[in-house]
């Protein structure tokens, strides 16, 4: 069975403070997607690295994110200055090579909380 | 951008009853978009149900099914009989054919009662 792991698997932050969590892909994937859950709701999109390499983000992520994946079996998404509505649960997944028709394996999830 | 609209949940049927739960979707950005179901049962993380990246064809698993109509842009989840261990949150998804990025959809929270 795929196994995507993340950690912490919670995580609480005063509002202004920096928050990191990790995540470790299925061996030998090369891709890496970041998603955030807000209440359950939909899952946004959020950062995608392959081979390492940040290939798309969208443009929370590029102001108050930092995102790497310093080696193939790491990879770590921070808040800079954490803010309420970064309330949520964060996803890690990944993928063998990022192909279109490839499954997508999700790690448990660190749920951050900001107060 | 690309958006996927499912049936808003909380879905509540009896076991042994059908299910149909719909998704719509819209691909501005990707010609032939990859069709998805998720799933995430309670305790466990989100996994894979069953996928389609050819229109027109129908994919199965575990007695679910969704056939992906690119006429109608629709890839409804259908089982014809299910059961209280199908209780869980399912969520549709388009994916990016070039890079694998998934969209979602907001999740259908479904209850099976015995």
């Amino acid at each position: 069975d795929a196994a995507v792991t993340q950690k912490p698997r919670y995580l609480i932050k005063m509002k202004g403070q920096e928050a990191e969590m990790k995540c470790i892909p299925e061996k030998g994937h090369t891709a890496v997607f970041w998603y955030q859950q807000k209440q359950s709701k939909e899952l946004k999109f959020l950062i995608y690295f392959q081979n390492q390499q940040p290939l798309d983000q969208i443009d929370m992520v590029k102001e108050r994110f930092s995102a790497v994946c310093p080696s193939s079996s790491l990879c770590s998404l921070g808040i800079r200055t954490c803010e309420a509505e970064d309330s949520a649960l964060y996803l890690c997944s990944s993928s063998q090579q990022g192909g279109g028709a490839e499954t997508l394996y999700f790690g448990s999830g660190t749920r951050l909380t900001v107060l | 951008g690309d958006s996927v609209t499912q049936t808003e949940g909380p879905v509540t049927v009896s076991e042994s009853e059908s299910l149909i739960i719909n998704c719509t979707y819209s691909a501005t950005s990707i010609a032939y978009p990859n069709l998805f179901w998720y799933v995430r049962y309670p305790g466990e993380g989100l996994q894979l149900l069953l996928k389609v990246i050819t229109a027109g064809q129908k994919g199965s698993s575990r007695g679910f099914e969704a056939t992906y109509n690119k006429e109608t842009t629709s890839f409804h989840l259908q089982k014809a009989s299910v059961q209280e261990s199908d209780s869980a949150v399912y969520y549709c998804a388009l994916g990016d054919t070039n890079t694998g990025k998934l969209t979602f959809g907001d999740g259908t929270v479904l209850t099976v009662k015995p």
